[in-house]
């Protein structure tokens, strides 16, 4: 079947780079996506990289992609408490559907 | 340029009530899609639209949710009836095209608790 993997919590002192894991089971996905959701708002797609790519880089963010392992991460680089909010993993599967992990919420320490 | 709108932010209802909501895409976005966001998990694609026409309703529950999108243009979602497991946040969203890997962007949902 298909599905994506994150884990739920993720606590990091501002200042601090926040690491988010995820993986997925799909090896057909050809992009791989990360969107953030702020509490009442609906998901903003912060970055997305295609499968035939290993890295990408945009300001603060790094996306690294471990294709053997159906790993994906994104680091947030000087973490800021507006930076709180949860990230969700999300893949293009084989029938070009999209499909969301359950979401890491990211909790600032001052 | 506005973003995707979509009223009512908040609904309360009873079990076997019907309940509908709205959404107004960014516009020119030729495709639309309806997710399902229950508390704690990520959203689930309920119906995509490209323009008027249904591209993907394979994960609607046809017996009781139903939606249109007439003129290519605005939505409607309908639950009818509602049952308790339908509480969840509704997340409308749009993109200029329905290929993908085609940025999707997200309106702010409508929360629906029914009681």
């Amino acid at each position: 079947g298909e599905d994506v993997e994150q884990s739920l919590f993720l606590s990091v002192r501002e200042g601090d780079s926040s690491v988010i894991n995820c993986t997925y089971t799909d090896s057909s996905s050809t992009y791989l996506y990360w969107y953030k959701q702020e509490p009442g708002a609906g998901l903003q797609l912060l970055t997305y990289i295609f499968s035939n790519m290993d890295m990408k880089q945009d300001q603060r963010l790094t996306v690294l992609l471990n294709k053997k392992d159906k790993h994906l991460s994104l680091r947030i680089a000087d973490t800021q408490t507006g930076d709180s909010a949860i990230y969700f993993c999300a893949e293009i599967n084989r029938d070009d559907k999209i499909i969301f992990g359950k979401g890491t919420r990211l909790h600032i320490l001052p | 340029e506005a973003g995707v709108a979509q009223s009512p932010r908040y609904k309360i209802i009873e079990k076997r009530q019907s309940v509908a909501f709205w959404c107004n895409p960014i516009s020119g976005h030729a495709t639309l899609y309806w997710y399902q966001q229950i508390l704690g998990q990520g959203p689930k694609l309920l119906i995509q639209f490209q323009n008027n026409g249904v591209v993907d309703d394979s994960q609607l529950p046809k017996d009781r949710f139903s939606a249109e999108r007439l003129k290519g243009v605005d939505s409607t979602l309908k639950i009818q009836p509602a049952k308790l497991e339908d509480s969840a946040v509704y997340l409308c969203a749009s993109s200029t095209t329905g290929l993908a890997g085609g940025p999707q962007y997200f309106g702010p949902g409508t929360r629906l608790t029914v009681t």
